[in-house]
């Protein structure tokens, strides 16, 4: 079975813009959460979709957003980039349940200047 | 304030030893806990993990241990491999309230030949 993919891998940016990163989970997977990752802060959660809805949602600001389509595949926005958005952006989807486990792709290394 | 704290930030291993890598937290909603080991560019792959039923769980050469009362956790790796060199995180879940993973900031492992 093929693993969570995301594209693109890297993207630079500058202050200002927005980005849209993509996110295709496992096949069967019905959940896609979506991490960052910096130096400074580790792994924090950003959101999750469950067929379509976003189901739970971490502390960031309302620049970050996402949806999910009806294949369960993700897209996570980033509106009025800083440079503080620069780092490593993970998906990981999981079954449905709370308890199964997530699996991550790659990443999306984001660098905004 | 952090709920899961893996307070060495680096570990360093002989080939063919037990590596022992800890996890603290605080939340004691957290009923499921999770290891991931992450290698530079890639996105963490999943090891093992433990329901707070349980205070034991083995997979291969990877065991996971989980003291409720002191709430702490710790993974051993026998015996270690110099393929095991990578930064181990700890996550945890409150799975029954919500499903996202809280991720300690990591230990790095270095497994030497």
């Amino acid at each position: 079975k093929a693993g969570v993919t995301q594209t693109p891998r890297y993207l630079i940016k500058t202050r200002g813009q927005q980005v849209t990163l993509s996110c295709s989970p496992i096949s069967g997977h019905r959940s896609v959460s979506w991490y960052q990752q910096t130096p400074g802060q580790g792994l924090q959660f950003l959101f999750e979709y469950f067929s379509e809805t976003q189901r739970n949602k971490g502390n960031f600001p309302g620049r970050f957003s996402g949806r999910q389509f009806s294949n369960s595949r993700s897209e996570m926005n980033v509106s009025t980039l800083e440079l503080g958005d620069s780092a490593l952006y993970l998906c990981a989807s999981r079954i449905q349940g709370y308890t199964d486990t997530q699996y991550f792709g790659p990443g999306t290394r984001l660098t905004v200047l | 304030d952090q709920q899961v704290k893996q307070n060495s930030p680096s570990l360093s291993v002989q080939e063919g030893r037990i590596s022992i890598l800890n996890c603290d937290y605080t939340n004691s909603m957290f009923d499921y806990f999770l290891w991931y080991k992450k290698y530079p560019a890639e996105g963490p792959t999943f090891l093992i993990s433990i329901s707070s039923i349980k205070d034991k769980n083995e997979d291969g050469r990877f065991t996971v241990f989980l003291n409720k009362s002191a709430k702490h956790l710790s993974l051993h790796i026998v015996p270690s491999q110099p393929g095991d060199s990578a930064v181990y995180f700890c996550a945890a879940s409150a799975g029954g309230s919500q499903g996202n993973l809280i991720f300690g900031k990591g230990t790095k492992l270095s497994v030497k030949p």
